[in-house]
């Protein structure tokens, strides 16, 4: 397995800011991904965000809104643009090796948003 | 489209009852993974289990079971003598074979009481 770091772990924002959060992996992976917990919900797949390109978003979900970057095989980052307090969610980071038969899927520890 | 369904919210049990948490799930694909994760109050999300669709052999780590069955597509899972550290949401989860994106399920709240 890898171990994955998030940061912030906690943050809380105010409305129409942006925050960008931290993903990195102690090991190369093929697939990265994020997603969404909202409070006392299950979790929901923002997109998986892609090495050298542009990521691939779930329906629901746009670019403009939660711009992602992964510029190696280690690290990718998930902007929460012009914040409502409808995105007072957990956020995790999500990581995946599809090499042999290693398919686990392991997941960071999560940042908690707050926005007022 | 692939679905995964927790039908039970939420689970109460005593400490050392045996307690089982279902899950059914929709796919159209032949090569799948099914997954288990705990994920206690303190938020991570722990790897419990995972089985790819053609071993339906039934596994057993300690105290916890998991049951698959394709036949009626589900995945159930089984804690042994509960006890309190066991208290967490557990979720079950489906994944393509190679895509690598998780469809969760709902959850299941499990409390176990002293």
């Amino acid at each position: 397995s890898a171990v994955i770091s998030q940061k912030p772990s906690r943050d809380i924002c105010q409305r129409g800011t942006s925050l960008t959060i931290q993903c990195q992996v102690d090991s190369q992976v093929t697939m990265m991904f994020w997603y969404r917990q909202q409070p006392g919900q299950s979790l929901t797949l923002i997109a998986t965000a892609n090495q050298g390109s542009e990521a691939t978003y779930e329906s629901g979900f746009v670019i403009d809104k939660f711009p992602i970057s992964r510029p190696n095989l280690t690290f990718s980052t998930l902007t929460v643009s012009n914040m409502s307090p409808e995105d007072s969610s957990i956020y995790l980071c999500s990581a995946r090796r599809l090499a042999g038969v290693d398919n686990e899927q392991f997941f960071g520890p999560g940042t908690r948003l707050t926005v007022l | 489209a692939q679905k995964v369904t927790q039908a039970q919210t939420e689970i109460s049990v005593v400490e050392k009852e045996d307690v089982t948490l279902d899950c059914v799930y929709e796919t159209r694909d032949t090569t799948y993974y099914l997954f288990w994760y705990k994920q206690p109050p303190s938020g991570e999300l722990v790897f419990l289990i995972r089985r790819n669709s053609f071993d339906e052999q039934n596994e057993i780590s300690g105290r916890y079971s998991w049951n698959f069955q394709k036949s009626t597509s589900s995945f159930n899972f089984t804690i042994t003598a509960s006890q309190v550290v066991d208290s967490a949401v557990y979720f079950c989860a489906l994944s393509e074979a190679a895509g690598g994106k998780l469809i969760f399920g709902q959850g299941t709240e499990l409390s176990v009481k002293p």
